[in-house]
């Protein structure tokens, strides 16, 4: 069965170094998404990614933030400046429609922040 | 803004008992309700879903009844078994391209 694909699973990072969060969707897919879940709180959307740009993005999809999709497969998160809060756990989504179609996640990227 | 409230946020149950989790959503556009089931340590992933034109869908020991006037939903697992014991989140889709989770609800089985 297709799966979602993210790299690295665990990211430790200094505060201020910038990181980047890979992803590879289901091939067939045309919709992406990042979302993240701090430790023990919900999953929350940064934001969605459709024909080649940002189709929405939450409060938290700030300027340090940004997504790419620099080849026909791999779709990547970019923060440029991490802060300590914003470790949390990254899942990356694709969905062959928007609204009320499944979106399938990744296993996700632990980022630390230190 | 969009909101979804979810409860019991934990929930213990006897293996073959019956659980029962409900969510309350904000947004009247909502219009589809998945629920996702996640693992300790693993990606949610979906277990059942319904649409706004739909009250009540079942697949085997799980259901999901929705009343969209008072925009309740919840999920009912019958015959609970330990491997149900998860994290499970309600979720509301709409005209947009983001879900909204609930809070979720850690769900014990005890053998």
């Amino acid at each position: 069965e297709p799966e979602v694909t993210q790299t690295p699973s665990h990211q430790v990072t200094q505060m201020g170094q910038e990181v980047i969060l890979r992803c590879v969707p289901i091939s067939n897919h045309l919709y992406f998404y990042w979302y993240r879940q701090i430790l023990g709180q919900k999953v929350e959307f940064l934001v969605s990614f459709y024909n080649n740009e940002i189709s929405e993005k939450s409060e938290i999809f700030d300027d340090q933030f940004s997504v790419e999709r620099p080849d026909g497969s791999n779709f990547t998160l970019k923060i440029r400046s991490t802060k300590l809060e914003d470790s949390a756990m990254y899942f990356c989504a694709s969905s062959t429609g928007t609204g009320h179609t499944e979106a399938f996640f990744g296993q996700g990227t632990r980022l630390t922040v230190v | 803004g969009e909101n979804v409230e979810q409860h019991p946020s934990t929930l213990s149950v006897q293996e073959g008992d019956s659980a029962v989790i409900k969510c309350t959503y904000s947004d009247s556009a909502s219009n589809y309700f998945p629920w996702y089931k996640q693992e300790l340590g693993k990606r949610p992933q979906l277990i059942i879903d319904i649409r706004s034109n739909v009250g009540e869908k079942k697949d085997q020991r799980i259901a999901v009844t929705l009343n969209k006037t008072a925009k309740h939903f919840s999920l009912h697992i019958t015959e609970t078994q330990p491997e149900d014991s998860a994290v499970y989140f309600c979720v509301t889709g709409g005209n947009t391209d983001k879900l909204i989770f609930g809070t979720g609800t850690r769900l014990q089985v005890f053998p």
